[in-house]
């Protein structure tokens, strides 16, 4: 496909069990974003990858909230010991170059979380 | 600190025009987006402004004043399919946005 796409679409866990959210970005794309979107919020940054290696983690809310990109592409972000205030949509975005003024982020369509 | 604000939500009417405003202060700036979203969709990109001044696309207008800390979004001709949410976001840094809490935006006939 041309875009960005994420899976699950819809994830429902219990409180205290762990997750993993998939992010596939437009291909050879070099950034790569991971935003935390609360239900009528904008959305928040998490963390930044450029190629596999993640150079901004400082949006990450907790050390349960850890994310990796190993070979460049494909993206996971895994929260652990999931808690209720992780309830949100988990938006992935790549940019193509590797930063800078007025490079365009394209998002994926997000990952709705709900933990019970 | 970095504070962006939009109102949160507006409404029109099919054909009219409507300026959705967005103030920011932030520590560094690299350039104003606008992102449309439509309710459970991704944000899609509008415009970019990086100088003072309007860009014209379509029906979509963008203004940035660096100065003032001060930006608009023109959409002129509203159609129903514009309804949706209209997030500001600074680049502050050439890699993280900061986003607004975003506008939504009602266009009934």
């Amino acid at each position: 496909g041309a875009g960005v796409s994420q899976s699950p679409r819809y994830k429902v866990a219990k409180r205290g069990q762990d997750v993993a959210l998939r992010c596939d970005p437009i291909s050879g794309h070099v950034s790569l974003f991971w935003y935390q979107q609360a239900l009528g919020q904008g959305p928040e940054f998490l963390t930044y990858f450029q190629n596999e290696a993640q150079l901004d983690k400082s949006g990450l809310p907790s050390d349960r909230f850890f994310a990796e990109r190993p070979e460049g592409s494909v993206s996971t972000l895994k929260i652990q010991r999931t808690q209720q205030e992780d309830s949100a949509v988990y938006l992935c975005a790549s940019s193509l170059l590797a930063g800078g003024p007025g490079e365009t982020q394209y998002f994926g369509p997000g990952t709705r979380l709900l933990v019970l | 600190g970095q504070n962006i604000d939009q109102p949160t939500e507006m409404t029109a009417t099919e054909g009219a025009i409507v300026q959705i405003n967005c103030t920011y202060q932030t520590s560094g700036f690299n350039g104003l987006f606008w992102y449309q979203q439509h309710a459970g969709e991704a944000p899609t990109f509008l415009s970019y402004n990086v100088l003072d001044g309007l860009e014209e696309k379509g029906r979509f207008s963008s203004f940035l004043s660096r100065s003032k800390g001060y930006s608009y979004l023109l959409l002129k001709e509203l159609q129903m399919k514009d309804s949706a949410s209209y997030l500001c976001a600074v680049d502050q840094a050439g890699t993280a946005l900061i986003f607004g809490k975003g506008t939504t935006l009602s266009v009934s006939s």
